[in-house]
């Protein structure tokens, strides 16, 4: 079983719709949680960040934490053609460290 | 302030061959992460190096390696390739304290033939 678990969709949804990415995870330890946007043929792009359980609201973005069920999504409002792009979840083990676990990723594919 | 560079951006070689990625962190930030990233296997961490000296590693095998110069710039190596290592490498910088989030460059695009 992977530590960070996604479905790697595709997901197709019309132009305006409320989109949900998901994630869930199994090891206690993880405290921190990330969600990073992929372009195709670009790295990885830091979306959200965050730690506690609960919500976190940036622009069109919401994250959530739920610790106690070990899911995390990321909610896209009035989604655009330029949300298309894969979505990873991500955490890291520890503290102090460069490493992450990460998902496999979800393809998101907004339709105009 | 400028982000993550990584050269080159694509790189062609041959199995048996030994390869050198290169990257170049936010100013500042003293960790490197090197990640690979395949469409099997998803992004999976490499090795972290912070101050020089590597801090965290992964699970692949001794033909990666890695380094961090004085100015946090790092280098990874792959020596003997083989045709399962074509992917993309990414390279991640932080600040290496607490839990401060990574900054990925464009990556490398190997492909071994």
């Amino acid at each position: 079983q992977k530590e960070v678990e996604q479905d790697p969709g595709p997901l197709s949804v019309p132009e305006g719709a409320i989109v949900s990415l998901n994630c869930t995870y199994s090891n206690s330890a993880f405290q921190y949680f990330m969600w990073y946007r992929q372009y195709s043929r670009k790295g990885p792009e830091l979306l959200m960040y965050t730690y506690s359980s609960g919500n976190k609201e940036d622009g069109r973005f919401t994250a959530q934490v739920d610790k106690s069920s070990k899911y995390i999504s990321l909610f896209i409002r009035d989604s655009q053609p330029s949300d298309s792009a894969t979505y990873l979840c991500a955490s890291p083990p520890g503290s102090n460290t460069g490493k992450l676990i990460f998902g496999q990723g979800t393809t998101l594919q907004v339709k105009p | 302030k400028a982000g993550v560079t990584q050269t080159p951006r694509y790189l062609i070689k041959t199995r048996g061959q030994q390869v050198t990625l290169s990257c170049s962190p936010i100013s500042g930030h003293r960790s490197v992460s090197w990640y690979q990233q395949t469409p099997g296997q998803g992004l999976q961490f490499l090795f972290e190096y912070f101050s020089e000296t590597q801090r965290n590693k992964g699970n692949f095998p001794g033909r990666f390696s890695g380094r961090q110069f004085s100015n946090s710039r790092s280098e990874m190596n792959v020596s003997t390739l083989e045709l399962g290592d074509s992917a993309l490498y990414l390279c991640a910088s932080s600040s290496g304290t607490g839990n401060s989030p990574l900054h990925f460059g464009n990556g490398t695009r190997l492909t071994v033939t």
